[in-house]
């Protein structure tokens, strides 16, 4: 299973673009990388899914090189309800079924 | 659209008595997780179906069970309580018939042992 390496935590102020990036070193052909978004004592929550290059959808950007042994997770323009905490999943077919966290990134959007 | 549900949302128990939480995952889905994170810390795997057949499994005590019923729902049996499994509970759902379906979560079950 790849294991992933994230920051601990990242601060940032109202309106500014907020780059994650997450390491992921011996990611498997198959592996898709997906990011959720935890808030205090709720379940994660789904933000992006992505195998190569850049996805986008309405809420967030996610960049991965062309080694993908990283990524991306861009959030542009943030507001202080994007205060979460985020992780980064590496998994696919032979992994679907134990995805493992890692630590994620405790991310403070300031006023 | 429908979400994970988790029952129940609290529960209070004492040392050594007997837990029993549900998950009724989104319809259509055939796939649960069940996730343990403890105060500040991130979620731990511990155990998944797919099909009602156990599929991968984590750093699950002994003293948990869990299944999954013909309905799909999971409960997680958890027995000889310790203060140390005070945390929250979370299943998560995802259908393994689209290719890398991401995971749906519910809101938890904040189990508290006394």
């Amino acid at each position: 299973l790849a294991k992933t390496t994230q920051p601990i935590s990242m601060d940032s102020y109202e309106g500014q673009e907020v780059n994650i990036t997450c390491s992921h070193n011996n990611i498997a052909t198959n592996d898709y990388i997906t990011w959720y978004q935890q808030f205090p004592s709720q379940g994660p929550r789904f933000i992006i899914q992505g195998y190569k290059t850049k996805v986008t959808n309405e809420v967030a950007s996610l960049f991965i090189p062309a080694d993908r042994k990283s990524s991306t997770l861009s959030l542009p323009r943030v507001s202080l309800s994007d205060t979460a905490v985020y992780y980064c999943l590496v998994g696919g077919v032979d992994s679907s079924y134990k995805l493992i966290f890692g630590s994620g990134t405790r991310l403070l959007v300031r006023p | 659209a429908a979400g994970v549900i988790q029952s129940p949302r609290h529960l209070i128990k004492e040392k050594r008595e007997t837990a029993t939480l549900k998950c009724y995952p989104i319809p259509r889905h055939d796939t649960v997780y069940w996730y343990q994170q403890g105060p500040g810390q991130d979620p731990q795997f511990l155990i998944s179906f797919y099909e009602k057949m156990q599929s991968d499994k984590g750093s699950i005590p002994d003293r948990f069970s869990a299944q999954q019923f013909s309905d799909y729902h999971s409960e997680l049996n958890m027995s000889s309580l310790e203060l140390g499994d005070s945390a929250l509970y979370f299943c998560a759902s995802s259908y393994q018939g689209s290719y890398n379906s991401p995971l749906h979560f519910g809101n938890g079950t904040r189990l508290t042992v006394t």
